[in-house]
């Protein structure tokens, strides 16, 4: 079973320029969720997808936008880069929101390192 | 008010001991909890899931949970240094959503 990964590990950007980040999920999952964790802080969260939609939306400008591909991949994109972008970003892939109620546990990739400068 | 709280830390406690982490949360229709454990630099990694009041046991871990109470905890029995890590508290929030909220987390410290 393949976990989640993420590319790429670490990344420099400057101001006002934009990135796109990947994620692949763990094999049967398809769910993949996006958190933005600043230093001390517990992951915010981005975006969740379900199936090639967008399954919910944290308190994030639409300058963070994503995509979900049919194998349940995924892309964080973020244009207009802001200092405060500088932050780890971390994927996680869940089975599904199948309707039941949870368990819905989350599986974290490695995550992408953002340096904003 | 915050969603899920956790003291910061750090705690500290000796090797040997046990650390209790514990976890409050706003939201009384919340169903489902997690624990998870992240090392510095590193992505967070689940270690226990909790649904229903009571303990549940897992290893050196043990996850409390009091609903009445809004608040979950995490015991870990016989500390080692390689247990000196954040611990994130995740909560599922009432209303349909199934994306976990999450805690600032607690600093822990095992010293020798």
């Amino acid at each position: 079973e393949t976990g989640v990964t993420q590319s790429p590990t670490h990344l420099i950007k400057t101001r006002g320029q934009q990135v796109t980040l990947r994620c692949s999920s763990q094999s049967g999952h398809n769910t993949v969720s996006w958190y933005q964790q600043a230093l001390g802080q517990g992951p915010q969260f981005i975006f969740q997808y379900y199936r090639e939609e967008e399954n919910g939306r944290g308190n994030f400008p639409p300058r963070f936008s994503g995509l979900q591909f049919p194998n349940y991949s995924s892309e964080l994109n973020v244009n207009a880069l802001e200092l405060d972008d500088s932050a780890l970003y971390l994927c996680a892939s869940s089975p599904g929101t199948s309707g039941t109620p949870p368990p819905n546990e989350q599986f974290f990739g490695p995550g992408t390192r953002l340096t904003v400068l | 008010q915050k969603e899920v709280e956790q003291n910061s830390g750090p705690l500290s406690v000796p090797e040997g001991a046990i650390a209790s982490l514990n976890c409050t949360y706003s939201d009384r229709g919340s169903q489902s909890f997690f624990w998870y454990r992240q090392y510095s630099g590193k992505s967070p990694e689940l270690i226990m899931s909790i649904y229903s009041n009571g303990d549940k046991e897992d290893g050196r871990f043990t996850a409390q949970l009091n609903k009445a109470s809004q608040y979950v905890s995490l015991l870990i029995r016989d500390s080692q240094p390689s247990a000196s890590a954040t611990y994130l508290c995740a909560v599922l929030l009432s209303g349909g959503s199934y994306i976990p909220t999450f805690g600032r987390g607690t600093s822990l410290i095992v010293h020798p």
